[in-house]
Protein backbone atom coordinates (compact mmCIF):
# COMPACT_ATOMS: atom_id res chain seq x y z
CA UNK A 1 0.00 0.00 0.00
CA UNK A 2 0.81 3.70 0.31
CA UNK A 3 3.85 4.67 2.05
CA UNK A 4 3.27 7.69 4.03
CA UNK A 5 6.68 8.51 6.47
CA UNK A 6 5.65 11.44 8.95
CA UNK A 7 8.60 13.27 11.10
CA UNK A 8 8.89 13.66 13.48
CA UNK A 9 7.37 11.54 16.09
CA UNK A 10 6.46 14.30 19.19
CA UNK A 11 7.41 18.21 18.73
CA UNK A 12 7.46 20.30 21.99
CA UNK A 13 7.43 23.99 21.41
CA UNK A 14 6.95 26.74 23.44
CA UNK A 15 3.71 28.50 23.06
CA UNK A 16 3.68 31.08 20.37
CA UNK A 17 6.66 29.40 18.42
CA UNK A 18 5.57 27.64 14.80
CA UNK A 19 5.43 24.09 14.60
CA UNK A 20 6.46 22.17 11.75
CA UNK A 21 5.59 18.51 11.00
CA UNK A 22 6.67 16.71 7.60
CA UNK A 23 5.21 13.87 5.42
CA UNK A 24 6.31 12.03 1.99
CA UNK A 25 4.70 9.97 0.17
CA UNK A 26 5.55 7.02 -2.33
CA UNK A 27 2.67 7.17 -5.29
CA UNK A 28 2.67 10.24 -7.98
CA UNK A 29 -0.71 9.36 -8.51
CA UNK A 30 -1.67 10.80 -5.12
CA UNK A 31 -3.82 14.30 -5.86
CA UNK A 32 -5.46 14.59 -2.17
CA UNK A 33 -3.21 15.50 1.12
CA UNK A 34 -5.82 16.20 4.08
CA UNK A 35 -4.41 16.59 7.61
CA UNK A 36 -6.42 15.53 11.08
CA UNK A 37 -5.86 16.46 14.34
CA UNK A 38 -6.61 13.68 17.13
CA UNK A 39 -7.14 15.07 20.99
CA UNK A 40 -7.13 12.21 23.80
CA UNK A 41 -10.20 10.26 23.15
CA UNK A 42 -11.37 11.72 19.93
CA UNK A 43 -11.73 10.95 16.66
CA UNK A 44 -9.71 12.57 13.83
CA UNK A 45 -10.74 16.00 12.98
CA UNK A 46 -9.81 17.18 9.85
CA UNK A 47 -7.92 21.04 10.20
CA UNK A 48 -6.77 21.50 6.63
CA UNK A 49 -6.30 19.85 3.20
CA UNK A 50 -4.69 20.13 -0.30
CA UNK A 51 -5.12 18.88 -3.27
CA UNK A 52 -2.31 18.09 -6.19
CA UNK A 53 -2.79 21.26 -8.66
CA UNK A 54 -2.42 23.88 -5.10
CA UNK A 55 1.44 24.16 -3.82
CA UNK A 56 0.53 26.23 -0.93
CA UNK A 57 -3.27 26.75 1.18
CA UNK A 58 -3.63 28.62 4.64
CA UNK A 59 -6.30 29.69 7.12
CA UNK A 60 -5.39 31.35 9.99
CA UNK A 61 -2.44 30.39 12.03
CA UNK A 62 -2.29 26.76 10.01
CA UNK A 63 -0.72 26.48 6.29
CA UNK A 64 -0.05 23.32 4.51
CA UNK A 65 2.92 22.94 1.71
CA UNK A 66 2.89 20.36 -1.70
CA UNK A 67 6.16 19.50 -3.12
CA UNK A 68 5.11 17.36 -5.60
CA UNK A 69 8.18 16.77 -7.56
CA UNK A 70 9.64 16.06 -3.59
CA UNK A 71 6.77 14.53 -2.98
CA UNK A 72 6.20 15.52 0.56
CA UNK A 73 3.99 17.75 2.09
CA UNK A 74 4.36 20.01 5.64
CA UNK A 75 2.32 21.53 8.13
CA UNK A 76 3.05 24.44 9.44
CA UNK A 77 1.51 25.93 12.62
CA UNK A 78 2.27 29.18 14.08
CA UNK A 79 1.79 31.16 17.05
CA UNK A 80 0.87 27.67 18.82
CA UNK A 81 -0.93 27.75 21.59
CA UNK A 82 -1.64 24.85 24.64
CA UNK A 83 -4.82 23.93 22.80
CA UNK A 84 -3.03 22.99 19.94
CA UNK A 85 -1.49 20.13 21.89
CA UNK A 86 -2.86 16.94 20.23
CA UNK A 87 -1.77 14.16 18.16
CA UNK A 88 -1.37 15.12 14.34
CA UNK A 89 -1.56 12.52 10.92
CA UNK A 90 -1.36 13.22 7.63
CA UNK A 91 -2.50 11.48 4.73
CA UNK A 92 -2.57 10.58 1.07
CA UNK A 93 -4.59 8.90 -1.06
CA UNK A 94 -3.31 6.76 -4.16
CA UNK A 95 -5.16 8.92 -7.12
CA UNK A 96 -8.12 6.48 -6.44
CA UNK A 97 -11.38 7.39 -6.85
CA UNK A 98 -12.11 5.24 -4.28
CA UNK A 99 -11.74 7.41 -1.36
CA UNK A 100 -9.11 5.30 0.65
CA UNK A 101 -6.81 7.39 2.93
CA UNK A 102 -3.17 5.94 3.86
CA UNK A 103 -2.41 7.67 7.42
CA UNK A 104 1.01 8.24 8.77
CA UNK A 105 2.16 7.43 12.21
CA UNK A 106 1.10 10.63 13.74
CA UNK A 107 2.82 13.99 15.62
CA UNK A 108 2.70 14.21 19.04
CA UNK A 109 2.87 17.57 19.31
CA UNK A 110 3.40 19.66 23.19
CA UNK A 111 2.67 23.28 23.20
CA UNK A 112 3.98 24.43 26.52
CA UNK A 113 2.79 27.65 28.15
CA UNK B 1 -25.52 19.68 12.84
CA UNK B 2 -25.10 16.17 14.17
CA UNK B 3 -21.45 14.50 13.66
CA UNK B 4 -20.72 11.06 13.06
CA UNK B 5 -22.18 9.00 16.17
CA UNK B 6 -20.71 5.65 17.19
CA UNK B 7 -21.51 3.39 19.91
CA UNK B 8 -20.63 2.11 22.37
CA UNK B 9 -17.94 4.24 23.42
CA UNK B 10 -16.03 1.53 25.16
CA UNK B 11 -16.32 -2.16 25.19
CA UNK B 12 -13.94 -5.08 27.08
CA UNK B 13 -14.49 -8.49 26.47
CA UNK B 14 -13.18 -11.78 26.79
CA UNK B 15 -11.19 -13.53 23.52
CA UNK B 16 -13.62 -15.44 21.75
CA UNK B 17 -16.55 -13.53 22.15
CA UNK B 18 -18.65 -12.12 19.57
CA UNK B 19 -18.84 -8.27 19.69
CA UNK B 20 -20.82 -5.32 17.39
CA UNK B 21 -19.99 -1.67 16.88
CA UNK B 22 -22.52 0.36 15.85
CA UNK B 23 -22.43 3.56 13.70
CA UNK B 24 -24.71 6.72 11.97
CA UNK B 25 -23.49 8.79 9.52
CA UNK B 26 -23.67 12.38 9.27
CA UNK B 27 -27.02 12.91 7.23
CA UNK B 28 -26.84 12.94 3.56
CA UNK B 29 -23.60 11.13 3.69
CA UNK B 30 -23.84 8.81 0.98
CA UNK B 31 -19.89 7.08 1.60
CA UNK B 32 -19.46 5.37 4.71
CA UNK B 33 -15.74 4.24 6.40
CA UNK B 34 -15.29 1.97 8.73
CA UNK B 35 -10.93 2.24 10.46
CA UNK B 36 -9.01 0.60 12.72
CA UNK B 37 -6.35 2.12 14.64
CA UNK B 38 -4.21 0.69 16.66
CA UNK B 39 -2.50 2.48 19.56
CA UNK B 40 0.35 4.68 18.23
CA UNK B 41 -0.80 4.31 14.79
CA UNK B 42 -2.80 6.00 12.25
CA UNK B 43 -6.40 4.64 11.19
CA UNK B 44 -6.48 1.69 8.70
CA UNK B 45 -9.02 1.64 6.23
CA UNK B 46 -11.10 -1.88 6.90
CA UNK B 47 -14.17 -1.45 4.60
CA UNK B 48 -15.99 1.56 2.71
CA UNK B 49 -19.73 1.55 1.79
CA UNK B 50 -21.18 3.70 -1.00
CA UNK B 51 -25.08 3.49 0.45
CA UNK B 52 -25.26 -0.18 0.85
CA UNK B 53 -22.42 -1.68 -1.31
CA UNK B 54 -19.27 -2.26 0.01
CA UNK B 55 -17.00 -0.93 -2.51
CA UNK B 56 -13.67 -1.94 -1.00
CA UNK B 57 -13.23 -4.12 1.85
CA UNK B 58 -10.25 -5.48 0.71
CA UNK B 59 -8.76 -4.71 3.93
CA UNK B 60 -11.57 -6.68 6.11
CA UNK B 61 -10.57 -9.61 7.21
CA UNK B 62 -13.65 -11.62 6.23
CA UNK B 63 -12.49 -14.84 8.35
CA UNK B 64 -13.86 -13.25 11.44
CA UNK B 65 -15.34 -9.41 10.42
CA UNK B 66 -18.17 -8.59 8.97
CA UNK B 67 -20.57 -5.45 8.30
CA UNK B 68 -23.36 -4.40 6.92
CA UNK B 69 -25.25 -1.08 5.75
CA UNK B 70 -28.52 -2.66 4.77
CA UNK B 71 -30.45 0.96 4.74
CA UNK B 72 -27.60 2.85 2.92
CA UNK B 73 -28.08 4.89 6.85
CA UNK B 74 -26.45 3.31 9.94
CA UNK B 75 -24.21 0.50 10.01
CA UNK B 76 -22.60 -2.47 12.11
CA UNK B 77 -19.25 -3.61 12.01
CA UNK B 78 -18.77 -7.18 13.92
CA UNK B 79 -16.14 -9.12 14.76
CA UNK B 80 -16.87 -12.89 15.98
CA UNK B 81 -14.88 -14.81 17.43
CA UNK B 82 -12.96 -11.80 18.88
CA UNK B 83 -9.03 -12.24 19.54
CA UNK B 84 -6.38 -10.44 21.65
CA UNK B 85 -4.94 -8.95 18.97
CA UNK B 86 -8.40 -6.87 17.58
CA UNK B 87 -7.93 -4.45 20.63
CA UNK B 88 -7.87 -1.42 19.10
CA UNK B 89 -10.22 1.99 18.53
CA UNK B 90 -13.05 1.15 15.95
CA UNK B 91 -13.92 4.42 13.43
CA UNK B 92 -16.74 5.46 12.05
CA UNK B 93 -16.46 8.18 9.04
CA UNK B 94 -18.65 9.76 6.14
CA UNK B 95 -18.75 11.65 3.33
CA UNK B 96 -20.99 13.52 1.02
CA UNK B 97 -20.38 12.37 -2.42
CA UNK B 98 -19.01 15.90 -3.89
CA UNK B 99 -16.24 15.97 -5.92
CA UNK B 100 -16.29 11.64 -6.13
CA UNK B 101 -12.88 11.70 -7.16
CA UNK B 102 -11.51 10.25 -3.91
CA UNK B 103 -10.96 13.73 -2.08
CA UNK B 104 -14.04 14.35 -0.12
CA UNK B 105 -13.55 15.24 3.28
CA UNK B 106 -13.76 12.55 5.34
CA UNK B 107 -15.59 13.13 8.48
CA UNK B 108 -14.60 10.71 11.94
CA UNK B 109 -16.68 9.66 14.79
CA UNK B 110 -15.28 9.35 18.35
CA UNK B 111 -14.38 5.69 17.72
CA UNK B 112 -15.00 2.59 20.29
CA UNK B 113 -12.07 1.68 21.95
CA UNK B 114 -12.31 -2.00 22.25
CA UNK B 115 -10.22 -3.82 24.79
CA UNK B 116 -10.00 -7.49 24.26
CA UNK B 117 -8.58 -9.99 27.52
Amino acid sequence: GENVEQHPSTLSVQEGDSAVIKCTYSDSASNYFPWYKQELGKGPQLIIDIRSNVGEKKDQRIAVTLNKTAKHFSLHITETQPEDSAVYFCASNRGSTLGRLYFGRGTQLTVWP
Amino acid sequence: EAGVVQSPRYKIIEKKQPVAFWCNPISGHNTLYWYRQNLGQGPELLIRYENEEAVDDSQLPKDRFSAERLKGVDSTLKIQPAELGDSAVYLCASSPRLAGDGTDTQYFGPGTRLTVL
